[in-house]
């Protein structure tokens, strides 16, 4: 089993549509990291998180640290959002990533 | 402030030979770390640097190498190359070690041949 789960692996949506991304770990961490990943293989870090809530424009990212699992979610989401979202959490020093989920907003 | 920049960006190698990436992190950026990236296997940890010392490593064999120079500037080295090899490799810095905010580099892309 691996130490970072992500649910769904792909994921196809209409544009405007509340979009949620999964992320379950069974390891200790530090911090939990969400990434973008867009074609081309540019990584952007969308948050870095240990406890609660954090926003930035229309994404939201949650952690359950109890339930060790976090939630990234894009309100009213567009075709520019399509990408492969990667969870990644930092522990002993080092990250260990999600499989990732690639998303496709359709227009 | 300029970002991570990664040279070079496309490399083509035979099997056997070895090769040399380059990253240099944004200004004021001590900690280096370097991914490898597989369709197969994701995005795996490969080291990191930080004050020219290596403060962690992955699951990788001998064969990859790295360094890190005064400006912080970080090199990795792959000896004697074998097509499993072949991936995209990320650099990353960060002001410091630990839990922190990495910043990517857009990669260097290496077909072992």
């Amino acid at each position: 089993k691996n130490e970072v789960e992500q649910s769904p692996q792909n994921l196809t949506a209409q544009e405007g549509e509340f979009i949620t991304i999964n992320c379950s770990y069974s390891v200790g961490i530090s911090a939990l990291h969400w990434l973008q990943q867009h074609p081309g293989g540019g990584i952007v870090s969308l948050f870095m998180l240990s406890s609660g809530k954090k926003k930035h424009g229309r994404l939201i990212a949650t952690i359950n640290i109890q339930e060790k699992h976090s939630s990234l979610h894009i309100t009213a989401s567009h075709p520019r959002d399509s990408a492969v979202y990667i969870c990644a959490v930092s522990g002993a020093q080092k990250l260990v990533f999600g499989q990732g989920t690639r998303l496709t907003i359709n227009p | 402030k300029a970002g991570v920049t990664q040279t070079p960006r496309y490399l083509i190698k035979t099997r056997g030979q070895q090769v040399t990436l380059s990253c240099s992190p944004i200004s004021g950026h001590r900690s280096v770390s370097w991914y490898q990236q597989t369709p197969g296997q994701g995005l795996q940890f490969l080291f990191e640097y930080f004050s020219e010392t290596q403060r962690n490593k992955g699951n990788f064999p001998g064969r990859f190498s790295g360094r890190q120079f005064s400006n912080s500037r970080s090199e990795m080295n792959v000896s004697t190359l074998e097509l499993g090899d072949s991936a995209l490799y990320l650099c990353a810095s960060s002001p410091s070690t630990g839990p922190a905010t990495q910043y990517f580099g857009p990669g260097t892309r290496l077909l072992v041949l």
